[in-house]
């Protein structure tokens, strides 16, 4: 079964533009997450989108938003960007029942690095 | 107080010993534990899932829970120059896609 695929890898963007990222789950995953790794914050949270809404929310201004389609892939978009913005951007999905076991494991895509000058 | 706190590293064990990396977690209400393991440059790799107190054995690896202590700890056995990363502790306490992620222990396994 193919993992959890994300375009682009890399990217580079200047201040004040947008940005857009795909996230594409593993098949029959129902539930993508979004996260950005940051050397001075770690791993933070974004948000959750689930049958195509938004479950979960982290504490980032809303500059960052998201969508899922229907086939359970995900986008995740960041307007105006800005100097800190500068991260890994990863994404997670999982198959998800709602309780605890081994159907809430997430698994991580490969990450686009994205470096805004 | 972080939500989920890693023993500070980095960590330095000798090929073949016992690698010990700790967590601690303050939301009594979580339900899933995770380890994953991130080679620089990489994304998190899943190592192991634990959901009762106890332990949890995959090969080389255990996992220990105690969810009365809020804690939970992995121990990598004959341990291997491989197994140089960082490892980040997770905790899910809503099941709704949110994992929060302690800051990761560094180890390194010197050959």
């Amino acid at each position: 079964k193919a993992g959890v695929t994300q375009t682009p890898r890399y990217l580079i963007k200047t201040r004040g533009q947008q940005v857009t990222l795909s996230c594409s789950p593993i098949s029959g995953h129902r539930s993508v997450s979004w996260y950005q790794q940051t050397p001075g914050q770690g791993l933070q949270f974004l948000f959750e989108y689930f049958s195509e809404t938004q479950r979960n929310k982290g504490n980032f201004p809303g500059r960052f938003s998201g969508r899922q389609f229907s086939n359970s892939r995900s986008e995740m978009n960041v307007s105006t960007l800005e100097l800190g913005d500068s991260a890994l951007y990863l994404c997670a999905s999982s198959y998800t029942t709602g309780a605890p076991g081994p159907l809430e494991t997430q698994y991580f895509g490969p990450g686009t690095r994205l470096l805004v000058l | 107080q972080k939500e989920v706190e890693q023993n500070s590293g980095p960590l330095s064990v000798p090929e073949g010993a016992i690698a010990s990396l700790n967590c601690t977690y303050s939301d009594r209400g979580s339900q899933s534990f995770f380890w994953y393991r991130q080679y620089s440059g990489k994304s998190p790799e899943l190592i192991m899932s634990i959901y009762s107190n106890g332990d949890k054995e995959d090969g080389r690896f255990t996992a220990q829970l105690n969810k009365a202590s809020q804690y939970v700890s992995l121990l990598i056995r004959d341990s291997q120059p491989s197994d140089s990363a960082t490892y980040l502790c997770a905790v899910m306490a809503t099941h709704a896609g949110k994992s929060t992620f302690g800051d990761g222990t560094t180890l390194t396994v010197k050959p």
